[in-house]
This record gives structure tokens, C-alpha cells and sequence, in this order.
């Protein structure tokens, strides 16, 4: 069975720290790995990873893929409580000729204080 | 550019009740995915459409669950005879094209809630 796992499940931090989330998978069909943002509604795409080793970047959020050892991380710098949220890493399974179907990991909850 | 719609936003039906649950994908968007939150756990892949129809199912229970994305208009999930475990948070995304490096764009959800 595909599985991904996140860690930790829940990060409390204060404005201005730096944290890193985890992502391990283990899937039989690997066609990309997204990080997507959820504040209680819809999740929010932050980034999709299909190849090891390049860095994507978004304002003070980054990513990066190891398709050797199975696993990816999300780094946020300065925190800001505007970044509270739970943080969702998916892995794209789907077989044959399809993309999208997603397997997703339980989240990480992260709470950032003043 | 309006994005993914569901409707209804919540929705409470008794035991034993049908649920529709709606979604209308992004304006250009032809793939719609639905996925169930459950309470404490993360979100589980249901069924993949295309335009009349059904690309992946594996995530379907076998029995009460369909799904339809018709010709003309929005993408149903509907739910027979409802029961408490159907309680959850349930997810639609669209995306534009079937291809690689194609994000999903996810609706604000339905939550059905059993009583």
C-alpha cells in the first residue's frame, strides 16, 4: 500500500524561528510530490517537486526532492503567525498513462506564537 | 477566474438519507479528483473524472458511493443511505490537463455531517 508519512505531526515555534517539515514516501508509481497549506478551508498549492536536488523557492518558503532516499522537506525562515496552519505533502501515485491521484501524508501541524 | 466551487458548504442529512455533493471545476479545468477528509486523518484519494467519465475509482467504497462529472455541468459525489462513518470533510480538485507538472486546485470542501 502507498504510504506517506509526515514528521513531526505538530510544531509549536515562535515569530522569526526557522523550521523544516518532513516527508517520507513509499509508493509503487512516483510522478511528483506537492506541499499544499490548509487554514481550516480549501489546501493552498506551495510547490510541486518531480526531480532530486533542485530547490524551489517561494518568498521565505523552500523545498527540495531526494528521489533516492524517499523523501522531501519544506524549510520556512522568520516564521510569522500568518504561517500557522497544517501543512499537507502529497505524493502523485496514479499508474499507467494518468497523473493526479494523490496520496497524502496526516499533515504537520505548525502553530508559530509572537 | 472564479476557482474550484462546492456546494453545498455544510450539509446535514440523517441516517439512512442520500447526499449530493457538488463541485464545479476551474473555468478551462476538464479533470476534477474528489478526496475524504476524516476526522484526525489526512485526506484519501476517492475517484479521478474526466468529462463523462470515470478515470480511477480505486478509492470508492464498493457500495452507496458514485460519482458522475457529466457533459453539462458540475461533478456529483452522492452518497446513499448515509451513515455516521460518512461524517467528513469532503474534497473536490480540478485540474486543466492530464500531464505532468500539473498542480491540483482544491474547492473549499463540503462538510457532511450525520446525525
Amino acid at each position: 500500500e502507498d504510504k506517506v508519512v509526515q514528521s513531526p505531526l505538530s510544531l509549536v515555534v515562535h515569530e522569526g524561528d526557522t523550521v523544516t517539515l518532513n516527508c517520507s514516501y513509499e509508493v509503487t508509481n512516483f510522478r511528483s510530490l506537492l506541499w499544499y497549506k490548509q487554514e481550516k478551508k480549501a489546501p493552498t498549492f506551495l510547490f510541486m517537486l518531480t526531480s532530486s536536488g533542485i530547490e524551489k523557492k517561494s518568498g521565505r518558503l523552500s523545498s527540495i526532492l531526494d528521489k533516492k532516499e524517499l523523501f522531501s522537506i519544506l524549510n520556512i525562515t522568520a516564521t510569522q503567525t500568518g504561517d500557522s496552519a497544517v501543512y499537507l505533502c502529497a505524493v502523485d501515485t496514479a499508474g499507467g498513462t494518468s497523473y493526479g491521484k494523490l496520496t497524502f501524508g496526516q499533515g504537520t501541524i505548525l502553530t508559530v506564537h509572537p | 477566474n472564479a476557482g474550484v466551487m462546492q456546494n453545498p458548504r455544510h450539509l446535514v442529512r440523517r441516517r439512512g438519507q442520500e447526499a449530493r455533493l457538488r463541485c464545479s471545476p476551474m473555468k478551462g479545468h476538464s479533470h476534477v479528483y474528489w478526496y475524504r477528509q476524516l476526522p484526525e486523518e489526512g485526506l484519501k484519494f476517492m475517484v479521478y473524472l474526466q468529462k463523462e467519465n470515470i478515470i480511477d475509482e480505486s478509492g470508492m467504497p464498493k457500495e452507496r458511493f458514485s460519482a458522475e462529472f457529466p457533459k453539462e455541468g458540475p461533478s456529483i459525489l452522492r452518497i446513499q443511505q448515509v451513515v455516521r462513518g460518512d461524517s467528513a470533510a469532503y474534497f473536490c480538485a480540478s485540474s486543466p490537463w492530464r500531464g505532468q507538472g500539473t498542480e491540483a486546485f482544491f474547492g473549499q470542501g463540503t462538510r457532511l455531517t450525520v446525525v
